[in-house]
């Protein structure tokens, strides 16, 4: 089956550094979505690519689509304390067949920021 | 609009029992997914249903569990005869189509004793 490969796995950064953390899978992914998730909740969604080589901001965060379809990557700049949490990164695969619906995961990177 | 509510939020079984997980996705959605996160994991995706169907089921224990998206009302996700190693939390996810972002619930974190 698909695998995604994650890292880092965590991070420890202080408050206003930047941070950037990546995902490789031995698989072509026709969709990548990056999710944020607090401890004890579900994870909520950060932004989502869905063309290769696409690179896409939502406020202080930036990803970008792999153009080999098989990686992508997720910046966060001037970190802030509430930015604490595990990131995932999920691919999708394209259309045909009943498994491209399901999302494939990453094991997550922990990212603790000090004020 | 309301988002993916999940209940109960937390449950507990004594081993042999059974376990009955409830999704109702966002308004809209007709498509959910449930996934299954062990601790310090990431997700892992278990089965795939639309209204009345199952589309995928690759990722769902053939014993033991089942899932239903029935024509009225809430997803299920029902394991019977819980075992120790049913202890996770249990995540279900919609969107509005099979290429749609996903959307995901609070969870149900369940703890089998």
């Amino acid at each position: 089956g698909q695998q995604l490969n994650q890292s880092p796995q965590s991070m420890f950064i202080q408050e206003g550094e930047d941070v950037s953390m990546n995902c490789t899978s031995s698989s072509i992914f026709n969709t990548w979505l990056w999710y944020k998730q607090d401890p004890g909740e579900g994870p909520v969604l950060l932004i989502a690519l869905y063309k290769a080589g696409e690179l896409t901001s939502n406020g202080r965060l930036t990803a970008q689509f792999g153009i080999t379809r098989k990686d992508s990557f997720l910046n966060i700049s001037a970190s802030i304390p509430s930015d604490v949490g595990i990131y995932f990164c999920a691919g999708r695969l394209g259309a045909g067949g009943t498994s491209y619906g399901k999302l494939t995961f990453g094991q997550g990177t922990i990212l603790t920021v000090h004020p | 609009n309301a988002g993916v509510m999940q209940n109960p939020r937390h449950l507990v079984r004594r081993r042999g029992q059974e376990a009955r997980l409830r999704c109702s996705p966002m308004k809209g959605h007709s498509h959910v997914y449930w996934y299954r996160q062990l601790p310090e994991e990431g997700l892992k995706f278990m089965v795939y249903l639309q209204k009345e169907n199952i589309i995928d089921e690759s990722g769902m224990p053939k014993e033991r569990f089942s899932a239903e998206f029935p024509k009225e009302g809430p997803s299920i996700l029902r394991i019977q005869q819980v075992v120790r190693g049913d202890s996770a939390a249990y995540f279900c996810a919609s969107s509005p189509g099979v290429q749609g972002e996903q959307y995901f619930g609070p969870g149900t974190r369940l703890t089998v004793t």
